[in-house]
């Protein structure tokens, strides 16, 4: 099963607040977890990745946790900020050694950071 | 930090046309190309994997002939939309896996916005 699920579908925070978002996949030959920011009419940018060998990984306001005995992984957003506002997208890379690996994207969530 | 260009940024043409898109990755070298297509408000649908010096790996439902890909040298790739109609209208976005960094992580392009009247 190569599908990423992906909740919620849109999120409001206030500003100054946590965003949280979560995936779960089923997969086990899942090796690599980037979460990707897109903005409007532009291209996803990489966010923040982590491997399952490692169950938290921070990077400034951006903090991924996964927990692999139960096939999940979250994006927290500290101290979000208007300029957050955009969709993040969490995807799951599976390794093929014959073929390329390719990235399987989660449905997107829509986050809106009020003021 | 790795660069991927994509050109143009938006095209609008008839029925019928064909429309070239282009994918470079600026400072590396990219043995592999994915192409991934996006409808508003949805998730990246990868259309195919694009390999230098070889055919394209289509994913399931993709026309080939419909969506030609050529990876004609490490910095480039590109998706022909041959005889677009409507339907094909859609956000077409370009990504390119680093061979020094063993592939990850992928880089995106910014895109190509296809509208077809």
């Amino acid at each position: 099963q190569q599908q990423v699920k992906q909740s919620p579908q849109s999120l409001i925070v206030q500003k100054g607040g946590i965003s949280i978002i979560n995936c779960a996949y089923e997969n086990t030959a899942f090796d690599y977890f980037p979460w990707y920011q897109q903005f409007p009419g532009k291209g996803p940018a990489l966010l923040i990745a982590i491997r399952p060998d490692v169950s938290e990984k921070k990077e400034g306001r951006f903090t991924i946790s996964f927990n692999k005995s139960a096939k999940q992984f979250s994006l927290h957003i500290m101290d979000s900020q208007p300029g957050d506002s955009a969709t993040y997208f969490c995807a799951a890379r599976s390794f093929n050694t014959g073929t390329a690996s390719k990235l399987t994207f989660g449905t997107g969530t829509r986050l809106q950071v009020t003021l | 930090g790795a660069v991927v260009s994509q050109h143009p940024s938006w095209v609008i043409c008839k029925s019928g046309t064909s429309v070239k898109i282009e994918c470079r990755s600026l400072d590396f070298q990219a043995t592999t190309m994915f192409w991934y297509r996006q409808f508003p408000k949805q998730s990246l649908m990868l259309m195919a994997t694009s390999n230098e010096g070889s055919k394209a790996t289509y994913e399931q439902g993709v026309e080939k002939d419909k969506f030609l890909i050529n990876h004609a040298s490490l910095t480039l790739s590109t998706l022909t939309v041959t005889s677009a109609h409507p339907e094909d209208s859609s956000f077409y976005i370009c990504s390119a896996r680093d061979q020094r960094t063993g592939g990850l992580p992928q880089h995106f392009g910014d895109g190509t916005r296809l509208s077809i009247l």
